[in-house]
């Protein structure tokens, strides 16, 4: 089973601020098959990011994903204040596909 | 608009039993896997299990086999998700959410707890 860690844990920042968020992989993650979700308190998770850097539909242009191999990073260009949440990384290209443990961008 | 919306979840005593159902609109249910995820309180996020597109094939998480079966009705664009044999740390918030390897799609979730 591949191992996802995020990290930082928290990341406190302000709004206009860059948020870089990495996400790291016990094992190779096979043709960049990893994804980024966004958790608002109290609603579900949104689809962010899918194929490592391909933005899901309606996503703006300021969340960004690159990497590959057992590295990657979700990036949020300049933080508006709807994107304080929880972010998570998931792989799936080697089953069982596995959610790493969770980012939270919280207001400085 | 694709939507799911789950419902079905409860307060169950351990040991017990729970149906949830997943009503999917908007897209071609038989032409997708689906999947449920479960988020403990205050949790991350945990894969449950999946089904592809037929019901031929279904995937479970380790702790669960044995004890939840997925299954789906494509006549009714429907999910299920049997619950047999609740324990303690079954308890999370249930979500639906159309597979594509990555999930694009997700319900509202559906509240179970195990509890005596």
């Amino acid at each position: 089973e591949i191992v996802l860690t995020q990290s930082p844990g928290t990341l406190s920042l302000s709004p206009g601020e860059r948020a870089t968020l990495s996400c790291r992989a016990s094992q190779s993650v096979s043709s960049s098959y990893l994804a980024w979700y966004q958790q608002k308190l109290g609603q579900s998770p949104r689809l962010l990011i899918y194929g490592a850097s391909s933005r899901a539909t309606g996503i703006p242009d300021r969340f960004s994903g690159s990497g590959s191999g057992t590295d990657f990073t979700l990036t949020i260009s300049r933080l508006e204040p709807e994107d304080f949440a929880v972010y998570y990384c998931q792989q799936y290209g080697s089953s069982p596909w596995t959610f790493g443990q969770g980012t939270k961008v919280e207001i400085k | 608009e694709v939507q799911v919306v789950e419902s079905g979840g409860g307060l169950v005593q351990p040991g017990g039993s729970l149906r949830l159902s997943c009503a999917a609109s908007g897209f071609t249910f038989s032409g997708y896997w689906m999947t449920w995820v479960r988020q403990a309180p205050g949790k991350g996020l945990e894969w449950v299990a999946n089904i592809k597109q037929d019901g031929s094939e279904q995937y479970y998480l380790d702790s669960v086999k044995g004890r939840f079966t997925i299954s789906r009705d494509n006549a009714k664009n429907s999910l299920y998700l049997q619950m047999n044999s609740l324990r303690a740390e079954d308890t999370a918030m249930y979500y639906c959410a159309r597979e594509r390897g990555y999930r694009d799609y997700w319900g509202q979730g559906t509240l179970v707890t195990v509890s005596s």
